[in-house]
């Protein structure tokens, strides 16, 4: 049962440039959520993703933006990247709807560094 | 929005010894879970408890949905266990699938 995967693991850009990062959900997962984790802080929520839609936002600005595919990954794009959008981000999957059990699982993320 | 606190901040313990990890949140919750993020930033499923007790192994939990709390126990500890240690709720406002929100976790250093 392959579990959440990311790409890729590390990224160094510099300031101004543009990123995307990619997400595949745990097999049988249709619902992608998108979190920003700063050193020493815990995870914050960007945005969800189910249907192809964007379907729930966080606090963050309209530099984040995202997509889904019809095979259920993600793509998570920032453009004109600060430096305080150095941080890990993490992908988590989830069943939309999911009845009595609503649980997300965690992709092993993405190291961004802005320089 | 829902406001989560985690307590203690840091917590050292020696080998073998047992531990108590604190959630308190401000509001009622539709799924609470509790991860531990590893050395290399991955974040790891432990329990998904919105409510009552579950064991697994030497960890287990309990929420008291109705006093808005939820506590981790951590028997036998053991150097792996070290690490962050996080508690995340999810109020359902509008339906379906809503957003975790994730307290700023408890570090955990078990000594040899």
């Amino acid at each position: 049962d392959a579990g959440v995967t990311q790409s890729p693991t590390h990224l160094i850009k510099t300031r101004g440039q543009q990123v995307t990062l990619r997400c595949s959900p745990k097999s049988g997962h249709d619902t992608v959520s998108w979190y920003q984790q700063a050193l020493g802080q815990g995870p914050q929520f960007i945005f969800q993703y189910y249907e192809e839609e964007e379907r729930q936002r966080g606090n963050f600005p309209d530099r984040f933006s995202g997509h889904q595919f019809p095979n259920y990954s993600s793509e998570l794009n920032v453009n004109a990247l600060l430096l305080g959008d150095s941080a890990l981000y993490l992908c988590a999957s989830s069943l939309f709807a999911g009845g009595p059990r609503n649980e997300q699982f965690f992709g092993p993320g993405t190291r961004l560094t802005v320089l | 929005g829902i406001q989560v606190e985690q307590s203690p901040p840091d917590l050292i313990l020696q080998e073998g010894a047992n531990s108590t990890l604190r959630c308190n949140f401000s509001d009622s919750v539709n799924n609470l879970q509790w991860f531990h993020q590893n050395p290399w930033g991955q974040l790891i499923n432990l329990f998904y408890i919105p409510s009552g007790t579950k064991q697994n192994g030497r960890l287990s939990a309990t929420t008291v949905a109705t006093e808005r709390y939820s506590l981790l126990y951590i028997s036998s500890s053991q150097t792996t266990d070290s690490g962050v240690y996080f508690c995340a709720v999810e109020r359902r406002d509008t339906g379906a699938n809503s957003k975790l929100t994730f307290g700023k976790g408890i570090t955990l250093s078990v000594r040899p």
